[in-house]
């Protein structure tokens, strides 16, 4: 069964700290995301990576970057966490192979208050 | 501004009858559109999808059509069941550029 693990269900940080979000797959997929989604706003796309070491910026990259070192890893860093930045956080990935036609596999997502 | 709109936050529906959740789009460079399902505490999962070049798609209890003059899709469900009930998500891409707009969710709530 194909999978998408995110490190934390639930977390919780104060204004100013440095916060890291690990998301992995298990399905060998090339491509991954990092979404957030408010009420009444859908899913926005923070980052995306289309390879090992490679990353484009979404709609929303302010305050955020990532990391990709190993296929099947990718992560969310906020380097100053602030409170505009509470929210649900989800990971995705998705095979190359059908361009985009390929449905996104998600994480069941962290919940990060930011106090 | 959104390129695309879900219009109705929630929407209630009696089991066994027709659950029609509505979506409209602004872009009409989108060449294709899915339909995504979420529970509390669950990351989305993929419902069902539709290429421009068609203007309805089935799945068993699930049927998506497109209207494109009128920058339009709708997903229908029928008979609703009470595991229907959940968020669902209309999003579209363009098949020059990756991304996958979203709309903001539909909350559907099946009545026994």
């Amino acid at each position: 069964d194909v999978k998408v693990t995110q490190s934390s269900r639930y977390l919780v940080k104060r204004t100013g700290e440095k916060v890291f979000l690990e998301c992995v797959q298990d399905m060998d997929h090339e491509n991954m995301f990092w979404y957030r989604q408010d009420p009444g706003l859908g899913l926005r796309l923070i980052y995306f990576s289309y390879d090992v070491k490679m990353k484009e910026k979404g709609d929303i990259p302010e305050g955020y970057s990532v990391s990709r070192e190993k296929k099947e890893r990718f992560s969310l860093i906020l380097e100053s966490a602030s409170t505009n930045q509470t929210s649900m956080y989800l990971c995705a990935s998705s095979s190359s192979g059908q361009g985009v036609t390929e449905k996104l596999f998600f994480g069941s997502g962290t919940q990060l208050s930011v106090l | 501004d959104q390129q695309v709109k879900q219009n109705s936050p929630s929407l209630s529906v009696q089991e066994g009858r027709i659950s029609i959740l509505n979506c409209d789009y602004t872009n009409s460079m989108f060449d294709y559109f899915l339909w995504y399902k979420k529970y509390p505490a669950e990351g989305p999962t993929f419902l069902i999808s539709i290429s421009s070049i068609k203007d309805k798609n089935e799945d068993g209890r699930f049927t998506v059509f497109l209207n494109k003059s009128a920058k339009h899709l709708s997903l229908h469900i029928v008979p609703s069941q009470p595991g229907d009930s959940a968020v669902y998500f209309c999003a579209a891409v363009m098949d020059s550029n990756y991304q996958l707009i979203w709309g903001a969710g539909t909350k559907l709530i099946i009545k026994p």
